[in-house]
């Protein structure tokens, strides 16, 4: 069974950083490209950052550049998104998921994981 | 950047037919997959490209695209459809996906 469990999300001050992490088994890790999604409770997902396969190439969506960075170890089966700079706006659920096909769609996403910003 | 367009809200009778709208300009163009996302769990993959379902679900779902608007069909609807649906592209302006803002779909 193909799955994806984030971890490492909690309640963080502004300012802060926070290192998001997520496990994946049950298919080739390093077959596939993957992102990170977010989702505020209420609203439409946004995604955040993506990477190749072999890490060679990431993308960032504007709101976090330059504050993020998402990474890979395949040896791991692991993505990570590491966090700085944080702000009330980052509040919101995280979402790993894996990338499919040449049209770059989603499936399948982790549970996801709870980031709080706040003083 | 690229916006697409979902109306909030759409209410329906079991059995009968839930028809969801994503508007984008020349949507017809790209290809749009959509997601279900029920109450406190991740959103699910229901249609891609368009209109091919992935395995284990159910041929009730079917999709559609033209010109500017993408539409997603549940057919004989069931009460465990109430979810939210997602409409998602790719922008190739921006080289970024884009999501849609979400229909809430109610089961009368």
């Amino acid at each position: 069974e193909v799955q994806l469990v984030e971890s490492g999300g909690r309640v963080v001050r502004p300012g802060g950083s926070l290192r998001l992490s997520c496990a994946a088994s049950g298919f080739t890790f390093d077959d596939y490209g993957m992102s990170w999604v977010r989702q505020v409770p209420g609203k439409g997902p946004e995604w955040v950052s993506g990477i190749n396969w072999n890490g060679g190439s990431t993308s960032y969506a504007d709101p976090v550049k330059g504050r993020f960075t998402i990474s890979r170890d395949n040896a791991r089966n692991s993505l990570y998104l590491q966090m700085n700079s944080l702000r009330a706006e980052d509040t919101a659920f995280y979402y790993c998921a894996r990338n499919g096909g040449a049209t770059n769609w989603f499936d399948p996403w982790g549970q996801g994981t709870l980031v709080t910003v706040s003083s | 950047s690229y916006v697409l367009t979902q109306p909030p809200s759409l209410s329906v009778a079991p059995g009968q037919t839930a028809t969801f709208t994503c508007v984008g300009d020349n949507i017809g163009g790209h290809s749009v997959h959509w997601y279900q996302q029920k109450p406190g769990q991740a959103p699910v993959m229901v249609v891609f490209d368009d209109s091919d379902r992935p395995s284990g679900i159910p041929d009730r779902f079917s999709g559609s695209n033209s010109a500017n608007t993408a539409t997603l069909t549940i057919s004989r609807v069931e009460a465990a459809d109430e979810a939210d649906y997602y409409c998602q592209v790719w922008d190739i302006t921006s080289d970024r996906p884009v999501f849609g803002g979400g229909t809430e779909l109610t089961v009368l």
